[in-house]
């Protein structure tokens, strides 16, 4: 496969269900990046990694739980989701981190994993 | 830290018309510019990016943008749209050592 990948593309989850969200880019990227798109909501931007490393985390709920261990996966893991957790969550990679590799940070997503929470 | 405003939410116009969605960043360094496109139930697409050099960008799908400083602008045009360009377009703006920041998109409609 090419590009990023994202597995399960649809999810359905009760609140009191653990789930896991996966993320797989085949780009040789450094940077990996979690978004929530909501409807009617600007993108937000979850978490950030570089090198397995997490460089940012944006005030999110600790029922929302990141793990990078290598630098082509990431994973979403989900506890006690509400519903308003119900969104849209991309992933994304990039060469570098925040402007660093000299491409800007072009990110390139997956397609994204519907996720409702009942 | 930078900033980006797309003023339409929604631009609709005819098939083979074409086409601007406007983009106005704010920013105090230089920046890179990008423009996505998502179509229903799909990811983020990168059409086209402006790092430096030639302020006119040309993308996919016959779309362009023109990058003017003066103006902090840098608008996505398309001669002759399709039903096919229906879709969310999003503008974003970056700069060295900053994390990428998106607008709140323009939804373009094309109908026949």
């Amino acid at each position: 496969e090419t590009g990023v990948t994202q597995t399960p593309r649809h999810l359905v989850m009760g609140m009191t269900n653990k789930k896991s969200l996966k993320c797989e880019q085949h780009l040789g990227h450094n940077a990996m990046y979690w978004y929530k798109q909501s409807a009617k909501k600007p993108l937000e931007l979850m978490f950030v990694y570089s090198l397995e490393e997490r460089v940012e985390n944006n005030s999110v709920p600790s029922r929302f739980s990141p793990e990078c261990p290598n630098s082509s996966h990431l994973f979403l893991h989900l506890h006690t989701l509400q519903p308003e957790d119900s969104a849209l969550y991309l992933c994304a990679s990039s060469p570098g981190v925040f402007g660093t590799s000299g491409s800007g940070e072009t990110q390139y997503f997956g397609p994204g994993t519907r996720l409702l929470v009942l | 830290a930078q900033s980006v405003t797309q003023l339409d939410s929604q631009v609709p116009v005819f098939e083979e018309a074409p086409v601007e969605l406007r983009c106005n960043y704010s920013s105090s360094v230089s920046v890179y510019l990008f423009w996505y496109v998502q179509y229903p139930n799909q990811g983020l697409q990168l059409l086209l990016k402006y790092l430096s050099g030639s302020t006119l960008v040309k993308g996919i799908n016959g779309f362009e943008a023109e990058f003017n400083k003066s103006q902090t602008s840098f608008h996505l045009r398309k001669p002759s749209v399709h039903i096919s360009d229906t879709a969310e377009y999003f503008c974003a703006v970056s700069a060295l050592f900053q994390k990428l920041v998106f607008g709140t998109g323009t939804r373009l409609l094309v109908s026949p």
